[in-house]
């Protein structure tokens, strides 16, 4: 599976948009972009997923470029309870193996 | 539907003692995963199984054991506890077939060994 990097932390002022960047420079054909994100000390909750396209749902939007060697997750809105740490996870098609690493830390500043 | 418990939330163990910590799932997902998160770090995968009675070691095995005896419960057994193991630990599913996947974690498990 291919490796992701994350910068470790970012800072957004509440209201505005939050823009989280990955780089995954070695993904393959068949793999998909995961973003999940862990709250505090829950367990990690996801977010949405993508393999070319950009995608969008009620959380958060995806945009994957077109050589897919990075992409970006926007939350359009923050708000404080977007505050966490926020994985990017590459992914094969029979995805028994996530691997999670340390992610990005985003502070949503009031 | 409950999604992913488990038990218990937390728990002390003195060095050399045995425990198992429980998982279970009400979403009828084949795929279960056990992961430990130190202070600070990402997740890492202990054990997964893609079904009854299989399973597999995921990247950081060593000192615990599973078994999947059926599709809902997914139990991650610590023989010998050693200060090394403290950590959270979360158990995970997700549906199965050929993907995209999506995981579904429980709350967690806090483990002090002291």
């Amino acid at each position: 599976d291919a490796k992701t990097t994350q910068p470790t932390s970012m800072d957004c002022a509440e209201g505005r948009a939050a823009n989280l960047p990955c780089n995954h420079s070695t993904i393959s054909g068949n793999e998909y972009v995961y973003w999940y994100r862990q709250i505090h000390s829950q367990g990690p909750q996801y977010i949405i997923h993508g393999l070319k396209n950009n995608e969008t749902n009620e959380m958060a939007s995806l945009i994957i470029t077109e050589d897919r060697k990075s992409s970006t997750l926007i939350l359009p809105h923050a708000t404080l309870r977007d505050t966490a740490v926020y994985y990017c996870i590459v992914l094969g098609n029979y995805g028994q193996n996530f691997v999670f690493g340390p992610g990005t830390r985003l502070s949503v500043l009031p | 539907n409950a999604g992913v418990t488990q038990t218990p939330k937390f728990r002390i163990l003195k060095i050399g003692q045995s425990m198992t910590l429980q998982c279970t799932q009400d979403m009828n997902h084949n795929y279960m995963y056990w992961y430990r998160q130190d202070p600070g770090m990402g997740l890492k995968l202990i054990y997964y199984s893609v079904g009854a009675g299989i399973t597999d070691k995921g990247e950081v095995p060593n000192g615990y054991n599973v078994s999947r005896s059926t599709t809902e419960d997914f139990p991650l057994r610590l023989e010998l506890a050693a200060p090394s193991q403290t950590s959270v630990y979360f158990c995970a599913s997700s549906t199965s077939g050929t993907g995209p996947y999506e995981q579904y974690f429980g709350p967690g498990t806090r483990l002090t060994v002291t």
